[in-house]
């Protein structure tokens, strides 16, 4: 189980535009979805939180308009960095919180990781 | 503030010893413990969790967790070059979100 698909997985795009991540839990639903954001050699920051059906909570320094997550259904979430500049460049990762049949334990599984450069 | 702390390393060791990982963590409400995985320009990837007290084994990994000391660790037996990544101490507050260690950079020298 805990098979997660993120797409792109690398995206050049030119400053100003936006560029739009997918996010699939393919075996599991996912009631719960972390963004997370990673600079070379350092380490993974948290974005944002979001529910299924309810409106992303994202940590203090990131720009809710800047960073649109869409978590619409329990399998399927959105990033869409809008307006892209070359500081947003950095490699982001979703990762949809896995349930653990039995254990009651809640597992924190990851995508494989979209590497967004902005030029 | 609650922490994860971790020895950034790297920590080196020779091919076939055993590699000893450690974390602490300052939320005594802490309920589960994570090791995560992660090789350079690739995401983390889940090597295995534990939220009782003592030894769980998996293959060559063992995590071992004391809630009293606040403290877990992940000993990797017989270490292969191909153990050589970043790892990643997690954990998971009660009703809160996971909370990371910065990570320790293991290298096994062949």
């Amino acid at each position: 189980g805990a098979v997660v698909s993120q797409h792109p997985s690398r995206v050049i795009c030119k400053s100003g535009t936006s560029v739009k991540i997918e996010c699939r839990s393919l075996d599991f639903q996912a009631t719960t979805m972390f963004w997370y954001r990673q600079f070379p050699k350092q380490s993974l920051m948290l974005m944002a939180t979001s529910n299924e059906g309810s409106k992303a909570t994202y940590e203090q320094g990131v720009e809710k308009d800047k960073f649109l997550i869409n978590h619409a259904s329990l399998t399927l979430s959105t990033l869409t960095v809008t307006s892209a500049h070359p500081e947003d460049s950095s490699f982001y990762i979703c990762s949809p919180l896995m349930e653990v049949q039995r254990s009651g334990a809640n597992v924190l599984t990851f995508g494989a990781g979209s590497r967004l450069t902005v030029l | 503030q609650k922490e994860v702390e971790q020895n950034s390393g790297p920590l080196s060791v020779p091919e076939g010893a055993i590699a000893s990982l450690n974390c602490t963590y300052s939320d005594r409400g802490s309920q589960s413990f994570f090791w995560y995985r992660q090789y350079s320009g690739k995401s983390p990837e889940l090597i295995m969790f534990i939220y009782s007290n003592g030894d769980k084994e998996d293959g060559r990994f063992t995590a071992q967790l004391n809630k009293a000391s606040q403290y877990v660790s992940l000993l990797i037996r017989d270490s292969q070059p191909s153990d050589s990544a970043t790892y990643l101490c997690a954990v998971n507050p009660f009703f809160q979100n996971f909370v990371f260690g910065p990570g320790t950079r293991l290298s096994v020298l062949p």
